[in-house]
């Protein structure tokens, strides 16, 4: 069974930093590409940034709002996924998906499973 | 940006009724087309992917169709389990993006 669990969330002040992980199991890490959506509360869902597998070139993508700002990681020996979130913005509040994603049969990269999430709050 | 537009943004229906959601493209997106479903306070579940590739475990009362740039959801006997908030997304380009979403409520 997939699992995708989330951590790290919290209570910041802007400008602050947190860094956010997803523990893996149940399918090989690392041959995944990952990606991290979040959804401010009450809002849509918005694509963060993705990073493929090492043996699939190991590219690093990013929204425009956050590039620059956070840096999506992988650490394959512990099926880890990272998101450092760096100068948080009372924008950056929301909660911070992880996701597995497969090739279709185009060989595009769609999203299959989801980690239940983790809120971060950005407030004075 | 490809902009997903989602329609209608709300809808209300009763147990048995077949229910369709749109989702319009502002570009060809050459089916990289998902859907997803959100309970209250629950992550997102995969639901369909390109345009109609049932997700593993999905039942087939869900259907999707279309082509270009106009696709559509179908739940052809709408359960209880199934009153929700929908989304489309495309996979096509970068950014990914998705449709404001359809909440389907209880009439």
């Amino acid at each position: 069974e997939v699992q995708l669990v989330e951590s790290g969330g919290g209570l910041v002040k802007p400008g602050e930093s947190l860094r956010l992980s997803c523990a893996a199991s149940g399918f090989t890490f690392t041959n995944a590409c990952m990606t991290w959506f979040r959804q401010a509360p009450g809002k849509g869902l918005e694509w963060v940034g993705r990073i493929r597998s090492k043996t699939d070139g190991g590219a690093i993508d990013y929204a425009a709002p956050v590039k620059g700002r956070f840096t999506i990681s992988r650490d394959d020996s512990i099926n880890m996924l990272n998101l450092q979130v760096n100068s948080l913005e009372t924008e950056d509040t929301a909660v911070y998906y992880c996701t597995t994603e497969r090739r279709d049969s185009s060989s595009y990269f769609r999203v299959d499973y989801w980690g239940q999430g983790t809120l971060i709050t950005v407030s004075s | 940006d490809v902009q997903m537009t989602q329609s209608p943004s709300s809808l209300s229906a009763s147990v048995g009724d077949r229910v369709t959601i749109t989702c319009r493209a502002s570009q060809g997106i050459n089916n990289h087309l998902a859907w997803f479903q959100q309970k209250p306070g629950k992550a997102p579940n995969s639901l369909i992917y390109a345009v109609s590739s049932l997700q593993s475990g999905v039942p087939s009362k869900f259907s999707g169709s279309g082509s270009g740039t106009d696709f559509t959801l179908t739940i052809s006997s709408l359960q209880p389990e199934d009153f929700a908030t929908y989304y489309c997304q495309q996979y096509n380009d970068y950014p990914l993006t998705f449709g404001g979403g359809t909440k389907v409520e209880i009439k």
